[in-house]
């Protein structure tokens, strides 16, 4: 079956560093794939996505590149602030067919990230 | 747009008793889905709902049930409250299959 495995946490880093968040994803078919991020006390809301193979997704910083070859979905940022902390779930999604019960999203397990001062 | 609204924000619940966690969305979307996510842990789905009158179950449906009598409203409904049902439950809508989830701000739940 489908499945989204994200690269385990806490990360911790410095302000102004680099990040790099690993995911890669087992799907058949084309499925979309997305980058979600949950700030302490809220609900996951969406940062990026991408849809097809080669899609670069990209918002606040952040950006992420569809690899079919690899099967991955890297979540990147070249210089991270205090205001990124939070945890990053990495998810796909089959897209365009019908309904079907194992058409669903697939959420991976979360990447808690936390940026020092 | 208010988006996806959930009540309460926190509730406590003696084992046994039964409660509604109520979700509702204002965008229209068809897609809409119960999960729960246990501290330090990821999402689980609980039950989806692809349009009005029609539910499904999900990853771990024991123990709660939904109803969706209309595309607005989406309850979920636990009965006889056990322990391993504390958890943090969302809710989230799509306007369909594939399409990114928006989510509401949970319900923290806690069963003593």
């Amino acid at each position: 079956g489908n499945s989204v495995t994200q690269m385990e946490g806490p990360v911790t880093l410095s302000e102004e560093a680099f990040l790099t968040i690993n995911c890669t994803y087992t799907a058949t078919g084309y499925p979309s794939l997305f980058w979600y991020v949950q700030y302490p006390g809220e609900g996951l809301q969406l940062l990026l996505k991408a849809t097809k193979a080669d899609d670069k997704g990209s918002n606040k910083g952040f950006e992420a590149t569809y690899r079919k070859e690899t099967t991955s979905f890297h979540l990147e940022k070249g210089s991270v602030q205090v205001s990124d902390s939070a945890v990053y779930f990495c998810a796909l999604s089959d897209s365009g067919r019908r309904y079907s019960s194992a058409s669903k999203i697939i959420f991976g397990s979360g990447t808690r990230l936390s940026i020092r001062p | 747009n208010a988006g996806v609204t959930q009540t309460p924000k926190f509730r406590i619940l003696k084992i046994g008793q039964s409660m509604t966690l109520q979700c509702t969305q204002d965008m229209n979307h068809n897609y809409m889905y119960w999960y729960r996510q246990d501290p330090g842990m990821g999402l689980k789905l609980i039950y989806y709902s692809v349009g009005a009158g029609i539910t499904d179950k999900g990853e771990v449906p024991n123990g709660y049930n939904v109803s969706r009598s209309t595309t607005e409203d989406f309850p979920l409904r636990l009965e006889l409250a056990a322990p391993s049902q504390t958890s943090v439950y969302f809710c989230a809508s799509s306007p369909g299959e594939g399409f990114e989830q928006f989510f509401g701000p949970g319900t923290r739940l806690t069963v003593l």
